[in-house]
């Protein structure tokens, strides 16, 4: 069971938005803004998307943005492409004992 | 960006130690505003972090597998290790190494947050 919990599906047509959420506790999501999202495609490594909330690393599209509300984050993905089909991990730095904890990960299908 | 390139056996028989190399090109391991960090993620599930560990030795470990894994670096090789004892099915994975980038790429202030760029990955069977 992961730390941090997101939905295990989303979907969405070519253009629209969609956004995922990552829920966490007080311990992590809620208390640090060092949250990540990262995008992997079927048999690569996972990218970074998104990285403190709500930074974009160099070469991220802009349609890509990140946000948080207490314990939970989102990952706001605008005029979905077909490309964008992937799943999609959030995690957050959860103090110095267990430093890193991952969502489950959410599968996006770009209909 | 630095390229990282994860080495290792492929299969390892349960109750023996597994043992992972990550060999980083384009850039110095001995950099004050990364740590370098292990990741697995189990067919078909999430990721799972391992533990990450900065040029001088510093190392943090996850609670869950703390018990059983060393993370060490050799600079001079900007190389990373990790070793996994007394492994069992349930550690077959995809063995990741990335880059722990740190915030405000201050290692010395700050602790790591962000995994970039990643490695390819390399598949670990345990099985007999």
């Amino acid at each position: 069971q992961s730390a941090l919990t997101q939905p295990a599906s989303v979907s969405g047509s070519p253009g629209q938005s969609i956004t995922i959420s990552c829920s966490g506790a007080s311990s992590d999501v809620g208390t640090y803004n060092l949250v990540s999202w990262y995008q992997q495609h079927p048999g690569k490594a996972p990218q970074l998307m998104i990285y403190e909330v709500n930074k974009r690393p160099s070469g991220v599209s802009d349609r890509f943005s990140g946000s948080k509300s207490g314990n939970t984050a989102s990952l706001t993905i605008s005029g979905l492409q077909a490309e964008d089909e992937a799943d999609y991990y959030c995690s957050s730095y959860a103090g110095n004992t267990n430093l890193v904890v991952f969502g489950g990960g959410t599968h996006l299908t770009v209909l | 960006q630095p390229q990282l390139q994860e080495s290792g056996p492929g299969l390892v028989k349960p109750s023996e130690t597994l043992s992972l190399m990550c060999t980083v090109s384009g850039g110095p391991i001995s950099s004050s505003s990364y740590y370098w960090g292990w990741i697995r993620q189990t067919p078909g599930k999430g990721l799972e972090w391992i533990g990450s560990i900065f040029y001088s030795g510093n190392t943090y470990y996850s609670p869950s597998l703390k018990s059983r894994v060393t993370i060490s670096v050799d600079t001079s090789k900007n190389q990373l290790s990790l070793k996994l004892t007394s492994v069992t099915a349930a550690d077959t994975a995809v063995y990741y190494c990335a880059r722990h980038r740190c915030s405000g790429g201050k290692c010395f202030s700050f602790p790591p947050i962000s995994f970039d760029p990643w490695g390819q990955g390399t598949l670990l069977t345990v099985s007999s």
